[in-house]
């Protein structure tokens, strides 16, 4: 069974930082697609960034970019220049095609201003 | 462009009662996805509907749980009756279409906080 692995239940961060949260993944499906999802107070779920396995470039939009590292089934977030508005919990997820998708328990993230 | 929709935000009920969960997707929206998520967990899917059919509801817990989308627009969820493990918070979320590869982003609703007591 696919199961998504977050060890780090809270995090914290000061201001302008960066942070790294981590995910690793066990599957043994060669083709799958990775997530990870914000989840601010309001428990709006919005998805911040996608990694399909089959690309070895690393996925970044804007202050976030991961570390896909697929012989390790690693998948870690990296938050550059950390905004109080990152202050949610942050999900890690995984899909194969034409399957849900499954999330990891989270990672409470703090920004300390 | 307005948001998933979701009623009531919360609701607190005794175990063995009845409880129904509103969701209205964004317009144009086929796929629409109930989740449920406990405390400290992640989002695990109930169902999902395209259009107004069921596409997955294998992890549903059908003697109790059921939901429909009967004219492929707006949902419930109904509970009945509700376990005390039913307490969780429960998120509605649609996209425009459903894609095997993953490319189409789920847009999700605030959640309705379900507790039982």
């Amino acid at each position: 069974a696919q199961t998504v692995t977050q060890s780090q239940p809270e995090m914290s961060v000061q201001e302008a930082e960066t942070v790294t949260l981590s995910c690793t993944y066990d599957t043994s499906e060669s083709d799958y697609y990775l997530f990870w999802y914000k989840q601010p107070p309001s428990r709006q779920m919005i998805l911040v960034i996608r990694q399909e396995a089959y690309k070895q470039q690393n996925a970044t939009e804007n202050r976030f970019s991961v570390n896909f590292q697929k012989a390790a089934k690693s998948f870690s977030l990296k938050i550059s220049d950390s905004q109080l508005g990152d202050a949610a919990m942050y999900f890690c997820a995984y899909r194969i095609p034409d399957d849900k998708i499954i999330f990891g328990k989270g990672t409470r993230l703090h920004i300390l201003p | 462009e307005a948001g998933v929709a979701q009623s009531p935000r919360y609701k607190i009920i005794e175990k063995r009662q009845s409880v129904a969960f509103w969701c209205n997707p964004i317009s144009g929206h086929a796929t629409l996805y109930w989740y449920q998520q406990i405390l400290g967990q992640g989002p695990k899917l109930l169902i999902q509907f395209q259009n107004n059919g069921v596409v997955d509801d294998s992890q549903l817990p059908k003697d109790r749980f059921s939901a429909e989308r009967l004219k492929g627009v707006d949902s419930t969820l109904k509970i009945q009756p509700a376990k005390l493990e039913d307490s969780a918070v429960y998120l509605c979320a649609s996209s425009f279409s459903w894609t095997r590869d993953g490319t189409d982003t789920q847009y999700f609703g605030p959640g309705t906080r379900l507790t039982v007591l």
